[in-house]
């Protein structure tokens, strides 16, 4: 497999909240509790906003939240503000100790 | 504080070799995997390898065996990607990151951009 899937993009209104997916199998996201979850604002290096499914790193707003059901993963981000417009990608682990990455969504604040 | 801080940008031609460091400070180098990340001109992130600093072991995306080699050299707290045969498509940043926890990168360096034309 070459990528998790994402939708290209997702939008949504100051306030609002938004849900991104990461779709993947049975070999990375279905089979592991190790889906992480990256911003990435333009000419920057990624951010980390969640591990292991739904944890967030010190510093990461509560508004940032993750879960898994089967092969897919969520994540959603509550009360959108204007900085979280930003691309978001995903990655799982996958088996014989590699790592898979999403295709990434671009997220907009309307 | 920790910070991964890569080596400055390249210009290769077809078919050369290149090598970019990341070198590592506020930690103990040995106690956390690094990983290499790359991305390509407004494309998505694509995982290439990791090494295990404290044993040197590594593992490589299956799409780049043959053509990436990760090292690190622990005296200098510093990991290195090295990728041959290069082609115009391997033009892309190119990122260390460090393995925080189990298989989710804490700390990024800046990235190398790496141009790949003759």
């Amino acid at each position: 497999q070459s990528a998790l899937t994402q939708p290209p993009s997702a939008s949504g209104s100051p306030g609002q909240s938004v849900t991104i997916s990461c779709t993947g199998t049975s070999s990375d996201v279905g089979g592991y509790n190790y889906v992480s979850w990256y911003q990435q604002h333009p000419g920057k290096a990624p951010k980390l906003m969640i591990f292991e499914i739904s944890k967030r790193p010190s510093g990461v707003p509560d508004r940032f939240s993750g879960s898994k059901s089967g092969n897919t993963a969520s994540l959603t981000v509550s009360g959108l503000q204007a900085e979280d417009e930003a691309d978001y990608y995903c990655s799982s682990y996958a088996d014989s100790n590699t790592v898979i990455f999403g295709g990434g969504t671009k997220l907009t604040v309307l | 504080q920790v910070q991964l801080v890569h080596s400055g940008a390249e210009v290769k031609e077809p078919g050369a070799s290149v090598k970019v460091s990341c070198k590592a400070s506020g930690y103990t180098f040995t106690s956390y995997a690094m990983h290499w990340v790359r991305q390509a001109p407004g494309q998505r992130l694509e995982w290439m390898g990791w090494i295990n600093v404290g044993s040197g072991n590594t593992k490589y995306s299956q799409k780049f065996q043959g053509r990436v080699t990760i090292t690190r050299d622990t005296s200098a707290s510093t990991a290195y990607m090295e990728l041959s045969s290069l082609r115009s498509e391997d033009t892309a940043v190119y990122y260390c990151a460090r393995a925080g926890g189990k298989w989710n990168y804490d700390y990024w360096g800046q990235g190398t951009l790496v141009t790949v034309s003759s």
